[in-house]
């Protein structure tokens, strides 16, 4: 079975400054993973996934993260928020030889203040 | 093209009641997967459907049952409803349906039971 813990429920931010929000996870099997964004009322929109390759993941809106296979970790970053990036954002994974259930972090609420 | 559509948007019923809900994927996608999503427990996968056939079931009672069409439109129903299914039912589309695999996510139907 797999879990997955993001460290923070809440993240404040003044607009234009760096971001990180923080992912781990635990599986006894390799997995994929990936960062999806909700914002109010609406269903969940996919940021980015690392499936193999490099570490380092682009995705949209300007934000990427980097898969550290040692410590299990997933982190989110941005180099400069703006306002419009307010939502709720959440860490999966899902088992790269088995179904296609996501599962899924607590989410971490980042508010960006002007 | 268009997005995946669930019906109806808001849904208010009472205990006992039973629900259905209904998901529409992305033109050619196959796979429709359900997720629940409520404040204390977070996103829960409910269950899989590919090509009319229930390939994986979350931890949820016998009460949640779904089914999909030929033409790849999905229902889930919740019978005899308790005050704890009042949740954001997600659903989620994806073309072949397995882990690599983007899921799309609907807008979702919010479900309170009173």
């Amino acid at each position: 079975a797999q879990s997955v813990t993001q460290l923070d429920s809440q993240v404040p931010v003044f607009e234009e400054a760096p971001v990180e929000l923080r992912c781990n996870y635990s599986s006894s099997v390799s997995v994929y993973l990936f960062w999806y964004v909700q914002y109010p009322n609406q269903g969940l929109q996919l940021l980015l996934k690392y499936l193999s390759g490099s570490t380092l993941v682009k995705g949209i809106n300007g934000f990427e993260a980097e898969f550290n296979k040692s410590q299990t970790s997933f982190h989110l970053r941005k180099p400069s928020v703006h306002i419009s990036d307010t939502a709720e954002y959440f860490c999966a994974v899902t088992e790269i030889q088995g179904a296609q259930k996501l599962v899924f972090g607590q989410g971490t609420r980042l508010t960006i203040n002007p | 093209k268009a997005g995946v559509t669930q019906t109806p948007r808001y849904l208010i019923k009472t205990r006992g009641q039973q629900v259905t809900l209904s998901c529409s994927p992305i033109s050619g996608h196959r796979s429709v997967s359900w997720y629940q999503q409520t404040p204390g427990q977070g996103l829960q996968f409910l269950f899989e459907y590919f090509s009319e056939t229930q390939r994986n079931k979350g931890n949820f009672p016998g009460r949640f049952s779904g089914r999909q069409f030929s033409n790849s439109r999905s229902e889930m129903n919740v019978s005899t409803l308790e005050l704890g299914d009042s949740a954001l039912y997600l659903c989620a589309s994806s073309f072949q349906g397995g882990p690599s695999y983007e899921q799309y996510f609907g807008p979702g139907t919010r479900l309170t039971v009173t």
